[in-house]
């Protein structure tokens, strides 16, 4: 499979605990973005990678969130101490730098914070 | 701030029907308008790209429009069938960041 990959794609967790979410994007793109979509919302923009440069960090990620991607290749998304408003699904995207492209999402990581 | 909005926020329609659904944006600077089709629990998939300069653009059964002018389009489904049940979200991207709608949730009965 050659798409964006997701892992794990269900997380329980109590609240207070941490979480890491990892995404693998499809080889060679460089732009890596991180989503947040709760039920019968669209999804809401979190970050964004170039290679492994943050050049946007949504004012939704409070200082409880931390996305890294190290190599420029996959990335995690990690949450500290929980909160139940933390609970949806966290999308994963990738695409090629040319801003025409398509943007190809992962199936989603659900995250229910309990 | 940038918008996007979507309407009617969901619809029911008969399989074999026809049907239209709206998008308002006032996103700029703009890049692309894409709408997208997200199966419950899945992530979404994309139906068309279009850049100010197309007007529509096809997908199998799936059409799109866009009126860069008055900032609208449109995705108009033909000869529905169950399988288009979903969310269609209408998504545009001004320099990298993409800003998206909520979504209609079109629903096809037999």
């Amino acid at each position: 499979d050659t798409g964006v990959s997701q892992d794990p794609r269900h997380k329980i967790t109590k609240r207070g605990q941490n979480v890491t979410f990892r995404c693998d994007p499809i080889s060679e793109h460089n732009r890596l973005y991180w989503y947040r979509q709760t039920l019968g919302q669209g999804p809401e923009f979190l970050t964004y990678f170039q290679n492994e440069a943050q050049l946007e960090k949504s004012r939704l990620l409070s200082d409880r969130f931390s996305a890294e991607r190290p190599k420029g290749s996959f990335s995690t998304l990690e949450i500290q101490r929980t909160e139940q408003g933390d609970s949806a699904m966290y999308l994963c995207a990738s695409s090629p730098y040319r801003s025409g492209n398509t943007i190809y999402f992962g199936e989603g990581s659900w995250l229910t914070v309990v | 701030k940038n918008q996007v909005e979507q309407s009617p926020q969901s619809l029911i329609i008969l399989e074999g029907k026809n049907c239209t659904l709206q998008c308002n944006y006032t996103v700029s600077p703009f890049s692309n308008l894409r709408w997208y089709k997200q199966d419950t629990g899945r992530g979404p998939v994309s139906l068309t790209i279009m850049t100010f300069s197309e007007n529509t653009k096809s997908n199998g059964r799936y059409t799109a429009t866009l009126d860069a002018d008055t900032k609208q389009s449109s995705l108009h489904i033909t000869a529905s069938q169950l399988s288009d049940s979903a969310s269609y979200i209408c998504v545009v991207r001004g320099f990298y960041k993409l800003s998206f709608g909520a979504g209609t949730t079109v629903t096809v009965r037999a």
